[in-house]
Formats: structure tokens, sequence, C-alpha cells
């Protein structure tokens, strides 16, 4: 059974702070993995597709890493905003997508 | 706008009463999936269409469960005789085959189905 573990479940960040947090694959057998942001009430939004051992993606004040030889990927939020408050999603493609559960990130003013 | 929608946004039933839920995905996408996604828990995968061909079903979708896209457009999931259990988020996703396993699936904003 293959298993996607996201931790920590939820973070309390103070505005302005960066923070990060982990996804934790199978490392057999790897083809991507996916990051999405997913607000309340709105649909998940795609963030990176990452494929390659040691990739790094960035995109604005949120970057991600990949390691596939030890299966886990941290996305990183830099100086982190109201808006950044979501809950970050990660999820192992093998055809179809295993999720994680996800990190509720709260950023407070 | 030219992103996934679904409707209904919400639904409440009667436990042993039949749903059905529709997604329109991004017009050119010829891939569409639906999920499930329960309080705590990531999207759970339940099937796919590659055009009108359904390829795959989890084990998750039980015969009270069915999946259509005739046209290889829209998309239909009905669940008959719901069950309390299937109370859930039922999320539809769209993606362009160019690339298979890498290809970036977009969602459209879910279907919450509550079942009394």
């Amino acid at each position: 059974i293959l298993n996607v573990e996201q931790s920590p479940q939820s973070l309390h960040v103070q505005e302005g702070d960066s923070t990060n947090f982990t996804c934790s694959f199978p490392s057999s057998n790897f083809y991507a993995l996916h990051w999405y942001r997913w607000e309340t009430a709105k649909s998940p939004e795609a963030l990176f597709v990452m494929t390659l051992n040691g990739d790094e993606k960035k995109k604005g004040r949120i970057s991600a890493t990949l390691n596939t030889k030890e299966g886990y990927s941290y996305l990183y939020i830099k100086g982190s905003q109201p808006e950044d408050s979501a809950t970050y999603l990660c999820a192992f493609s093998n055809y179809q997508l295993i999720w994680g559960a996800g990190t509720k990130l709260i950023i407070k003013p | 706008d030219t992103g996934v929608s679904q409707d209904p946004r919400h639904k409440i039933t009667k436990r042993g009463q039949n749903v059905t839920f529709r997604c329109d995905p991004i017009s050119e996408h010829n891939r569409l999936y639906w999920y499930r996604q329960t309080l705590g828990q990531g999207p759970e995968f339940l099937t796919y269409f590659q055009n009108e061909a359904q390829l795959e079903k989890s084990r998750l979708l039980s015969d009270r469960f069915s999946a259509e896209r005739p046209k290889g457009s829209f998309s239909t999931l009905e669940i008959q005789r719901t069950e309390q259990g299937d109370s859930a988020m039922y999320l539809c996703a769209s993606s362009l085959d160019l690339s298979g396993r890498t290809d970036t699936q977009y969602f459209g904003p879910g279907t919450r189905l509550t079942v009394l």
C-alpha cells in the first residue's frame, strides 16, 4: 500500500515569519510529486510538479525541494502573509494521484 | 471562467435516496478524474476517464457508485441508495494527457454531500 505522509498536520505562523513543512512518499517507483494549495471554499490550486531528484521549484514566496532517494519533499514559504492561510497538500503520482492528508497553515496577523 | 466546474456545490439528501453530480472539465482536457475527500484526510481516487473510456476504478467505488462520460466531455457521478458514510466532498479534476504521471490535474470546487 502506497502511503504519503505530511507533517505537521497543522501549523500556526506569525505574519512575516517563514515556515516549511514536509511530505514523505515511497522512494521506489517514483514518477512525480505534486504540491497543491487548497483554500476553504475554493478549488485546489496546483503549485508545483516535481520529477527530478534535487529539483527545486519556486513561485513567488513559495518554493519546494525534492529528494527522491530518501522520499521527501519540503515546501517553504518565505515571509508568510494572511493570504497564505490554506491547506497544503502533496500527492505522489502513480497514474492516479495518492494524496497526503495535508498541512493546514494558519497565518496570525 | 474556463476552469473545471461542478454542480451542485452542496447536496443534502436522506439515506436511501439517489444523487447525481456533474463535472464539466476544461474543454480541451481529455482526462477526467473523480476523488472523494472526507474530513481530515487527503482526496481518495475513485475513477478516471480517458475521453469517454473509464480506464480505472478504485475498490472504494462500490456497486452503488457509477460514473459516466458519454461524449468525452462532461461527466456524471451517481450514488444509489446513499448511506451516511457517503457524506464527503466529491472532487472532479481534469488534465491534458501529455506526459501521463506528471500532468497537472486541475480541480473543480467540489460537491459537498451530506447524507442524513
